[in-house]
C-alpha cells in the first residue's frame, strides 16, 4: 500500500462546477496535511493546508480533513479553466518533517 | 523577493558520470528538502536538513546518493555513477522552520544517457 494514494484522474469538470479531488494516506499518526498545485512543466505551489478535523475555507477552495478515515480531500468551487493541473495531497508524517507526497490527480476544466 | 534557485536547469550527461546538483534556498529558510520527480509521477522524498540536526537521509534511493548543506544555507546534491533510471526532474524547497510551507525552486532536469 502507498504511503498517500490519489486517484490519477484525469478528472474533467465543465467550467463553473464543483471538482472534488481525494486522497488517503496510511500513517494514522500523521498531524499535518497539504495541498499543492502543479501547472505542467512547474513546480509545485502550496493551495492549502489543514491540521484538524473538519472544513478549512480560502476563497474558492475548501480542505477537508478526516483523521478517523485517514482521508483528505480538496473541494475547488466555480472551476476556471486555470485550475487546470495537477493536485499533490501532501502528508507530514508522524514524528518527523519528511513529507510525502501522491502521484497527483490531473484536472481538466473544460470552458 | 529572490525565491529557492537551482542550478543547472538541464543536465545531459552519460551513463556511470557523476553529478552535481545545486540548491539555493530563500535566505533565512532554515529546512531544505530535495524531491525527486519523474514524468508524470509524484514528488520522491530524498532527503530533508533542518538547521544543526542531522538530515533525515531516508528517502536516498541508494548509495550513489548524497547531499550536503553548506553553512546552513546552499545545499548540492550529487549523484555518483549515473543510471539511465536517474533521469529525472530533481526540486528541491526550503522552509522557514517554524512553518510548513515548503517553497520549490523550478528544478533541475537530468537525462542520462
Amino acid at each position: 500500500q502507498k504511503e498517500v494514494e490519489q486517484n490519477s484522474g484525469p478528472l474533467s469538470v465543465p467550467e463553473g462546477a464543483i471538482a472534488s479531488l481525494n486522497c488517503t494516506y496510511s500513517d494514522r499518526g500523521s498531524q499535518s496535511f497539504f495541498w499543492y498545485r502543479q501547472y505542467s512543466g512547474k513546480s509545485p505551489e502550496l493551495i492549502m493546508s489543514i491540521y484538524s478535523n473538519g472544513d478549512k475555507e480560502d476563497g474558492r477552495f475548501t480542505a477537508q480533513l478526516n483523521k478517523a478515515s485517514q482521508y483528505v480531500s480538496l473541494l475547488i468551487r466555480d472551476s476556471q479553466p486555470s485550475d487546470s493541473a495537477t493536485y499533490l495531497c501532501a502528508v507530514r508524517t508522524s514524528g518527523g518533517f519528511k513529507t510525502i507526497f501522491g502521484a497527483g490527480t490531473r484536472l481538466f476544466v473544460k470552458a | 523577493g529572490a525565491g529557492v534557485s537551482q542550478s543547472p536547469s538541464n543536465k545531459v550527461t552519460e551513463k556511470g558520470k557523476d553529478v552535481e546538483l545545486r540548491c539555493d534556498p530563500i535566505s533565512g529558510h532554515t529546512a531544505l528538502y530535495w524531491y525527486r520527480q519523474s514524468l508524470g509521477q509524484g514528488l520522491e522524498f530524498l532527503i530533508y536538513f533542518q538547521g544543526n540536526s542531522a538530515p533525515d537521509k531516508s528517502g536516498l534511493p541508494s548509495d550513489r546518493f548524497s547531499a550536503e548543506r553548506t553553512g546552513g544555507s546552499v545545499s548540492t546534491l550529487t549523484i555518483q555513477r549515473t543510471q539511465q533510471e536517474d533521469s529525472a526532474v530533481y526540486l528541491c524547497a526550503s522552509s522557514p522552520g517554524t512553518e510548513e510551507t515548503q517553497y520549490f525552486g523550478p528544478g533541475t532536469r537530468l537525462l542520462v544517457l
